[in-house]
């Protein structure tokens, strides 16, 4: 099982700032079969980035992803206020896919 | 355009059995070669992967959940299904179907172990 670990728990930030959350994986994650979702309150998690690093459609090009391996990350550029929500990270590669434990984007 | 949903009791019995459908309107679960998942996020907390079913028919696990859970696909080849037997209140969550390896979700039913 590909154990997958996200930091910082907590990001605290303001509007116009820029975000970098990682992922780190316990073995190395074939194809970068890498995704990330974003989860707003009371709502199902949102596709962002597949394959570490493709926006998916209808995403806004100041999200990004990169990495590959064992590490990577998600890049929000100039942060905007809907772009506050908790940030999972998840590998398709294994044939058991795993969750990291989420970063939280707070609003400083 | 596919969606998901959920479905099944709100309320079960501590040591009962939870039962969850997913209904898939715009497409089957016997093409595309999609896998079919479940996942939960118990309240306040993250998400974790129970498990999925194959477009073969193929199943694949949580270690962790391994022993109490069966997904399943429906012969009408539109809704595949959940069972995950001897509950407790730590199996409270929302539970989610998806598609894929990269998820499709659907929108999440909140399930409660509580006598």
């Amino acid at each position: 099982e590909i154990v997958l670990t996200q930091s910082p728990g907590t990001l605290s930030l303001s509007p116009g700032e820029r975000a970098a959350l990682s992922c780190g994986a316990s073995q190395s994650v074939r194809s970068n079969y890498l995704a990330w979702y974003q989860q707003k309150p009371g709502q199902a998690p949102s596709l962002l980035i597949y394959g570490a690093s493709t926006r998916a459609t209808g995403i806004p090009d100041r999200f990004s992803g990169s990495g590959s391996g064992t590490d990577f990350t998600l890049t929000i550029s100039r942060l905007e206020p809907e772009d506050f929500a908790v940030y999972y990270c998840q590998q398709y590669a294994d044939s058991t896919y795993t969750f990291g434990q989420g970063t939280r984007l707070e609003i400083k | 355009q596919v969606l998901l949903q959920e479905s099944g009791p709100g309320l079960v019995k501590p040591s009962e059995t939870l039962s969850l459908t997913c209904t898939v309107s715009g497409g089957s679960v016997s093409s595309g070669n999609y896998y079919w998942s479940w996942i939960r996020q118990p309240p306040g907390k993250g998400l974790e992967w129970i498990g999925y079913i194959s477009y073969s028919g193929f199943t694949s696990y949580n270690p962790s959940l391994k022993s109490r859970v069966t997904i399943s696909v429906d012969t009408s080849k539109t809704q595949f299904s959940l069972n995950l037997t001897s509950v407790t209140a730590a199996d409270t969550a929302v539970y989610y179907c998806a598609r894929g390896g990269v998820l499709l979700w659907g929108q999440g039913t909140l399930v409660t172990v509580s006598s």
